[in-house]
């Protein structure tokens, strides 16, 4: 196990709906970031948190928003959903730069 | 742009046998490289890492080999048993945390 736990697991929404997802890091890393992954695809970097701060940014678009709280807990939202956002949805935590922990992930259908 | 590529989208090997995965990386800036498993449902599993200042790197079981002249990354898994069989990801990241993960190769045992 490794102490990063997402919810929900799985969900589907509607084209155009919005969507938060969530995750809770193991205590004491600063850092969060989102990945998202397509079928048969490695991970994308979607952003990066480091002390509830944005810390780096991959080719998402702004509907695709984030936030960290002191609580090691962090969220992911994205708005205007599209059929092309479904996806595997992964939070990663790290204490520093080195080995990022990764949840089970949150699939995410968008029909 | 940065990148990392995998060499073959899939590996057969027989039980006992020892495998052999290999991985491209493009940005010479990296100095951490981290192999990691995924199996089927579940979020990337940290395997082994190793940083730029090295050139092997051992586990148990697990050897990961980095040549940086030719920006080379090589994972080695010894006796492959069939709890291996999963997919593998090379991702390469620097000073700010951000993984750069390649497409996977999907890794299979044979009994």
């Amino acid at each position: 196990e490794t102490g990063v736990t997402q919810s929900p697991t799985h969900l589907i929404k509607t084209r155009g709906q919005q969507v938060t997802l969530r995750c809770s890091s193991q205590s004491g890393h600063n850092t969060v970031s989102w990945y998202q992954q397509a079928l048969g695809q490695g991970p994308q970097f979607i952003f990066q948190y480091y002390r509830e701060e944005e810390n780096g940014r991959g080719n998402f678009p702004p509907r695709f928003s984030g936030l960290q709280f002191p609580n090691y807990s962090s969220e992911l939202n994205v708005n205007a959903l599209e059929l092309d956002d479904s996806a595997l949805y992964l939070c990663a935590s790290s204490p520093s730069q080195g080995e990022a922990f990764f949840g089970q992930g949150t699939r995410l259908t968008v029909v | 742009g940065e990148s990392v590529g995998l060499h073959l989208p899939t590996l057969s090997v027989q039980e006992g046998d020892n495998s052999i995965i290999n991985c491209a990386y493009s940005n010479s800036a990296s100095d951490y490289f981290i192999w990691y498993k995924q199996e089927s449902g579940k979020g990337p599993q940290f395997i082994i890492d190793i940083r730029s200042n090295m050139d092997k790197r051992q586990g148990q079981r697990v050897t990961v080999l980095l040549n940086k002249t030719v920006k080379h990354l090589s994972l080695q898994i010894a006796a492959t048993q069939p709890g291996d069989s999963a997919v593998y990801f090379c991702a390469e990241t620097g000073a700010n945390s951000k993984l750069t993960f390649g497409k996977g190769i999907t890794l299979s045992v044979r009994p």
